[in-house]
């Protein structure tokens, strides 16, 4: 079965230092890679998405993620953070299962940024 | 729009109560979904509907019974709950149930008393 490591559970960082948050996948077919974001209180927005293309991919709010095949890596970056950030953040990986495709997620990194 | 909406926010309800979480969509995705999210872990898959046909059951005990009465919406009747059920429910919905990203709505935090 499909899992997803998310290596850091707490990040804690002041304002404008840079973020780098890892995630492994365990699939060795093709999938699709998702970081989604629940703010306190808020649902679960979708930060990025890679399909296929350009490994590198740009999101909403200044973040950015790499799909690393050979390390079966999609870690998430942003070089500078704001207290705004602070949130919980998921990786998620969509690999087929039985028939449909499944999304597994990581267990989650909860940032916190100071002010 | 980009909405996935759910109703009611809050529930709290008794061992031996019948309630419904409603859900709706507008964004004419085909599949829907239900999830579960305990406090501070990952939404866990629990039904997912393709067509308004149920596709997926996740092993869920029967005290939950999902319904798709039309493409829109989603329901999810609840019966003789225990506590260890309360979490977050969470609807989600996708173009397909191929590579396509879910949208998901806020969630109904439900607790069992």
């Amino acid at each position: 079965a499909q899992s997803v490591s998310q290596h850091n559970h707490h990040v804690i960082l002041s304002e404008a230092a840079s973020l780098e948050l890892g995630c492994n996948y365990s699939y060795g077919g093709t999938v699709n890679l998702f970081w989604y974001v629940q703010y306190p209180g808020q649902h679960l927005q979708l930060l990025l998405k890679y399909f296929s293309g350009d490994p590198l991919v740009k999101g909403i709010k200044g973040f950015e993620a790499e799909f690393i095949k050979s390390k079966f890596s999609f870690n998430l970056r942003k070089p500078s953070v704001q207290w705004s950030d602070t949130a919980e953040y998921f990786c998620a990986v969509n690999a087929p299962y039985t028939g449909f495709q499944k999304l597994v997620f990581g267990t989650g990194t909860r940032l916190l940024v100071s002010p | 729009d980009t909405e996935v909406t759910q109703t009611p926010k809050h529930l709290v309800m008794g061992m031996t109560n019948k309630k419904s979480l409603k859900c709706e969509q507008h964004m004419g995705h085909r599949a829907m979904y239900w999830y579960k999210q305990k406090a501070k872990k990952p939404p866990e898959l629990m039904f997912v509907y393709s067509y308004e046909k149920l596709s997926i059951n996740e092993s869920v005990p029967s005290r939950f019974s999902p319904e798709c009465p039309n493409s829109s919406l989603l329901n999810l009747h609840l019966h003789a709950l225990q506590p260890e059920d309360s979490a977050l429910y969470l609807c989600a919905s996708s173009l397909g149930t191929g590579t396509y990203e879910q949208y998901f709505g806020p969630g109904t935090r439900l607790t069992v008393t």
